[in-house]
């Protein structure tokens, strides 16, 4: 169980152009997720966190007009990388709570991520 | 401010030994502390999960030890094979009342087992 997934796992767009991503939990119900980017050899950095239903919350220094986020449902959320530019080029990663778990770990549980090259 | 320090940056053993990873947190107040693996090119994998009530968990060849007074952590890799070449990542989760999940990163540890 907890799986969450990831699509697509890896794209190359022009300089200029829109990226979706999508993030699924696929055998449970995720009330909160969590977008990151990662740069080589570098830790996942919080970009924001979205409830279901609600606004995402943009960490510092992230543009929300840049990367929109929507969490639709309980087993969606998406990023879009808007009039992306070749800096925006990363590893994106997202993770998924399970809100109905009754465990004390508060558990995130991570997708295996995308890679995004801008040309 | 929460930071985890992990170390060494990077380690290279051969194939059947064994290491210890190291981490250090000055996360506080601390919920529980987390060792992931992350293969290149993938989402990290979680290995084990401890509350600070929790001095050591096992996940097979994967044993991490918790020192909720000096705030350090350790995971063991026994008998390593090929496929643990990974990073291996330190992550700690604050305590929020308010319900904040935020995770703390370390770097992670770059290990490569060669044959």
């Amino acid at each position: 169980g907890a799986v969450v997934s990831q699509h697509p796992s890896r794209v190359i767009c022009k300089s200029g152009t829109s990226v979706k991503i999508e993030c699924r939990s696929l055998d449970f119900q995720a009330t909160t997720m969590f977008w990151y980017r990662q740069f080589p050899k570098q830790s996942l950095m919080l970009m924001a966190t979205s409830n279901e239903g609600s606004k995402a919350t943009y960490e510092q220094g992230v543009e929300k007009d840049k990367f929109l986020i929507n969490h639709a449902s309980l087993t969606l959320s998406t990023l879009t990388v808007t009039s992306a530019h070749p800096e925006d080029s990363s590893f994106y990663i997202c993770s998924a709570r399970d809100g109905n778990s009754l465990s004390s770990y508060n558990e995130q549980f991570f997708g295996p991520g995308t890679r995004l090259t801008v040309l | 401010k929460n930071q985890v320090e992990q170390s060494p940056q990077s380690l290279i053993i051969l194939e059947g030994k064994n290491c210890t990873l190291q981490c250090n947190y000055t996360v506080s107040p601390f919920s529980n502390l987390r060792w992931y693996k992350q293969d290149t090119g993938r989402g990290p994998v979680s290995l084990t999960i401890m509350t600070f009530s929790e001095n050591t968990k096992s996940n097979g060849r994967y044993t991490a030890t918790l020192d909720a007074d000096t705030k350090q952590s350790s995971l063991h890799i026994t008998a390593s094979q090929l496929s643990d070449s990974a990073s291996y990542i330190c992550v700690v989760s604050p305590y929020s009342g308010a319900g904040s999940y935020q995770l703390t990163f370390g770097k992670g540890t770059k290990l490569s087992v060669i044959p």
